[in-house]
């Protein structure tokens, strides 16, 4: 069975500075999909950026990064220079390929950025 | 505008009245969800489909029912609503149910927020 897991469920970063959340999945699958989605307090989910398990580079797009770590199972999400916007619920989520496979998602780091 | 669209964003009702809520993509996507989010629960699949015409079980399909008569529609119908169906409803989308690369991501709409009393 696959599983996500936020270790952090609330971080402070200052405003400008880098920040890093943590996500380790487990799963016995070789092919597989990795997610990050952000839910402002209006509540909608944004896609962010994603990470397939065979892809050779961490992905990036804009101030987001991932920092793939496949042999230890993790998939942390960078966010570069924050900003005040960025505070927020973000979400790490993990899909197979096999027929449907739900977006199993972690329970969310809650990320507040500082002035 | 490529979106996913729900309606209604806002929702009361009471025990046992049948509801419906609208979901629509003009992405041309296949596969289509339906989650709940509820605190300390997470995000929980309720039901999705393939294609036109095929739904299946999520993790969570009790009390619910779903149809695929078009690709850009999902509608979820509550027959019978009960007060632990209160919970915040996300319709996604995505190109494919299948592994890939561009196309995997899901894309969700801006949420049904249900309350049943």
């Amino acid at each position: 069975a696959q599983k996500i897991t936020q270790t952090q469920p609330g971080m402070f970063v200052q405003e400008k500075e880098a920040v890093t959340l943590d996500c380790t999945y487990d799963t016995s699958d070789p092919s597989y999909g990795l997610f990050w989605y952000k839910q402002p307090s209006s509540g909608e989910m944004i896609f962010l950026i994603y990470q397939g398990s065979y892809d050779q580079q961490n992905a990036t797009e804009g101030r987001y990064s991932l920092n793939f770590q496949k042999a230890r199972k993790s998939a942390n999400l960078v966010i570069s220079a924050s900003q005040l916007g960025d505070s927020a619920m973000y979400f790490c989520a993990m899909r197979e390929p096999a027929g449907n496979t739900p977006l199993v998602f972690g329970k969310g780091t809650r990320l507040s950025v500082i002035a | 505008e490529a979106q996913v669209t729900q309606n209604p964003r806002y929702l009361i009702t009471v025990t046992g009245k049948k509801l419906t809520v609208t979901c629509s993509q003009n992405m041309n996507h296949e596969y289509m969800s339906w989650y709940r989010q509820d605190p300390g629960l997470g995000l929980r699949q309720i039901y999705y489909s393939m294609n036109v015409e095929v739904t299946d079980k999520g993790d969570v399909p009790e009390g619910y029912k779903v149809s695929r008569k078009e690709k850009r529609n999902f509608p979820l119908i509550l027959e019978s609503p009960s007060p632990n169906q209160t919970s915040l409803y996300f319709c996604a989308s995505s190109f494919t149910g299948l592994a890939g690369g561009p196309g995997y991501e899901q894309y969700f709409g801006p949420g049904t927020r249900l309350t049943v009393t």
